[in-house]
């Protein structure tokens, strides 16, 4: 299996710009994670989908970003409109959700998409 | 709320020798604690999960503790290698459903 995929593994855009980061989780897990990492606030849960359905998006920063997982083996987390405190790498992750609980669950993060927003 | 602490500052060690990180933590205790590892320009990788019953966990040359009086989880690497050498991050669970991350301890171990 070839992982967790994302794309693009960097993008720099300006402030304003919308930013649409992607993530493809490995085939046959039930659950994906969108995380966000900087250097001040370590790796940070933003939403979290259960068979393509957000369970919980108390994490989203605010109203400008937003994510959704219109089928198993795709998701998107998009930025609108992108400001330079955005800047971060952003990190998607899948489980297979047979964990009991959830919060055992080995999670598979893959390379990351490093943002900077200009 | 919970919050993480880990050593900040990067630590080094003396290949062959046994390097040991700390992860504590300020309010309840979870039930179950992870560490990750994190190398450069990648996403962290599961190695070890320990639950509040369990006082050791071990995996080949990896050992992980969790002293819930003190609020601390150590993770001790005998017989450093160079190639050891990365991020560490300890998660805990929060409820059910998620795990928080601690900000990470990155370690030499040198040659």
């Amino acid at each position: 299996d070839a992982g967790v995929i994302q794309s693009p593994r960097h993008e720099v855009t300006e402030m304003g710009q919308e930013v649409t980061l992607r993530c493809k989780p490995i085939s046959g897990h039930d659950y994906l994670f969108w995380y966000r990492q900087t250097m001040m606030r370590g790796l940070e849960l933003l939403i979290y989908f259960n068979n393509n359905v957000p369970i919980d998006d108390s994490g989203m920063p605010e109203d400008r970003f937003s994510a959704k997982m219109p089928n198993a083996s795709f998701s998107t987390l998009k930025i609108q409109p992108s400001e330079p405190r955005d800047s971060a790498v952003y990190f998607c992750a899948s489980s297979l959700g047979t964990g009991i609980p959830l919060s055992t669950d080995t999670q598979y993060f893959g390379p990351g998409t490093r943002l900077t927003v200009l | 709320s919970q919050k993480i602490e880990q050593n900040s500052e990067a630590l080094n060690i003396q290949e062959g020798k046994t390097a040991t990180l700390t992860c504590n933590y300020t309010n309840y205790s979870p039930a179950y604690l992870q560490w990750y590892r994190q190398d450069p320009g990648r996403g962290p990788v599961f190695l070890l999960l320990i639950r509040e019953n369990e006082k050791e966990k071990r995996k080949e040359r990896l050992k992980v503790t969790f002293d819930t009086t003190l609020k601390q989880s150590l993770f001790h690497i005998t017989a450093s290698q160079p190639a050891d050498s990365a991020t560490y991050l300890c998660a805990l669970a929060i409820g059910d459903d998620k795990i928080i991350f601690g900000k990470g301890t990155r370690l030499h171990i040198l040659p």
